[in-house]
């Protein structure tokens, strides 16, 4: 069974802190990887798609790494603002067109 | 340009009722996918078609479980008998074809309540 393990589940900062998040995945059998970005009652927003080792992709204040080899991507918010304020979902294709995706973490920046 | 659209946004049902809900996908996108999340879950595959035809169903639960896509646009998620563990959120996606590095673009999802 392929696992995605999204982590911390949840985190609160301040306005103006920056702040990461982690998802892990199978290092076999990787084809890409998609960030996606979800505010509560909106759809979910495609941010990132990943597929090579090393890659770095930036949109703004966010930006995300990818680690193939040892099954993890990192996704960086500089300066959090209460509109970065959604859950952040990564979802993990080997080979298909099937995403498997975490649990998410949600993000909750304070005025 | 419009997104991906789904309908109801909410809906409440009771045990043993039949539902339907529905998906209008992107223009012109040929690919188009259901999800379902539960509760403290990510979203799980359940069915993906190509064009018409379900391509892959296999993420779909059970029999009482059932979605078409007569005209290769709108699709229907069915679903017979509800029950219980079925309240979930269930979402729709299309892409312009199905890949793996193809982003699939989501509606706002159909929040299910079976009381």
């Amino acid at each position: 069974i392929l696992n995605v393990e999204q982590s911390p589940q949840s985190l609160h900062v301040q306005e103006g802190d920056s702040t990461n998040f982690t998802c892990s995945f199978p290092s076999s059998n990787f084809y890409a990887l998609h960030w996606y970005r979800w505010e509560t009652a909106k759809s979910p927003e495609a941010l990132f798609v990943m597929t090579l080792n090393g890659d770095e992709k930036k949109k703004g204040r966010i930006s995300a790494t990818l680690n193939t080899k040892e099954g993890y991507s990192y996704l960086y918010i500089k300066g959090s603002q209460p509109e970065d304020s959604a859950t952040y979902l990564c979802a993990f294709s080997p080979g298909t067109y099937k995403y498997i995706f975490g649990t998410g973490t949600r993000l909750k920046v304070l005025a | 340009g419009a997104g991906v659209s789904q309908t109801p946004s909410n809906k409440v049902t009771e045990k043993g009722k039949y539902v339907e809900l529905r998906c209008d996908p992107i223009s012109g996108h040929t690919a188009l996918y259901w999800y379902r999340q539960s509760l403290g879950q990510g979203p799980e595959f359940l069915i993906y078609f190509q064009g018409t035809g379900a391509a892959d169903d296999s993420g779909l639960p059970n029999d009482r479980f059932f979605a078409v896509r007569p005209e290769g646009s709108v699709s229907t998620l069915k679903i017979q008998r509800t029950e219980r563990g079925d309240s979930a959120v269930y979402l729709c996606a299309s892409s312009k074809v199905a890949g793996e590095v193809d982003t699939q673009y989501f509606g706002p999802g159909t929040r299910l309540t079976v009381l």
